[in-house]
């Protein structure tokens, strides 16, 4: 059974940068998927951030983008981000997932059927 | 980017009713349509992908239709643990997208 937990500091302080990671168990990274981090402002919507393959490959939301960076630890099993700079408008629950193509005739549809359980990520002096 | 409309914002539901959900998106994404369930506390709960089939696990009053721009997410008889918010989401293009949500609760 594929588990997914987020860590990292519950508060970080403007203009610093906000460093969460994502243990997976269960299946090993370095077999494939794509794995991804979205966040959800209290009270609001889910925003995708940004995806990564175990082989490095990232795909970034281009409003984060220039802060924003995914990697990923094979040896561990897990990924992590890191969101630079960040403001009180970057408080949220910050959820990781797995990103699994679902095949058909016409295409290959990306869902995100995996989710860890969420991490409050405050961003306040 | 394409931007995820749904309809209604929220909704007040019986028990046993059944309840339909509305996804239009600003431009055709033939079926790269996925749903998701929420509650409070949780994390998202992938119900349908591919517009319209269904994820294992979930029970079969869910069901998904629709291709294009327009989308539905239907259950065809509302249970206790049915209220939730429902997201959708596209995966047409390489920055994927939701829904505001729909939120259901109880009448």
């Amino acid at each position: 059974q594929v588990q997914l937990q987020e860590s990292g500091p519950g508060l970080v302080k403007p203009s610093e940068t906000l460093s969460l990671t994502c243990a997976v168990s269960g299946y090993s990274i370095s077999s494939g998927y794509y794995w991804g981090w979205i966040r959800q402002p209290p009270g609001k919507g889910l925003e995708w951030i940004g995806s990564i393959y175990h082989s490095g490959s990232t795909y970034y939301n281009p409003s984060l983008k220039s802060r924003v960076t995914i990697s990923v630890d094979t040896s561990k099993n897990q990924f992590s981000l890191k969101l630079s700079s960040v403001t009180a408008a970057d408080t949220a629950v910050y959820y990781c997932a797995r990103v699994r193509g679902y095949s058909s005739s016409w295409g290959v549809v990306d869902a995100f059927d995996i989710w860890g359980q969420g991490t409050m990520v405050t961003v306040s002096s | 980017d394409i931007q995820m409309t749904q309809s209604p914002s929220s909704l007040s539901a019986s028990v046993g009713d059944r309840v339909t959900i509305t996804c239009r998106a600003s431009q055709s994404i033939s079926s790269y349509l996925n749903w998701y369930q929420q509650k409070p506390g949780k994390a998202p709960k992938l119900l349908i992908y591919a517009a319209s089939s269904l994820q294992s696990g979930v029970p079969s009053r869910f069901s998904g239709s629709g291709s294009g721009t327009d989308f539905t997410l239907t259950i065809s008889s509302l249970q206790p643990e049915d209220f939730a918010t429902y997201y959708c989401q596209q995966s047409y293009s390489t920055l994927p997208t939701f829904g505001p949500g729909t939120k259901v609760d109880i009448k």
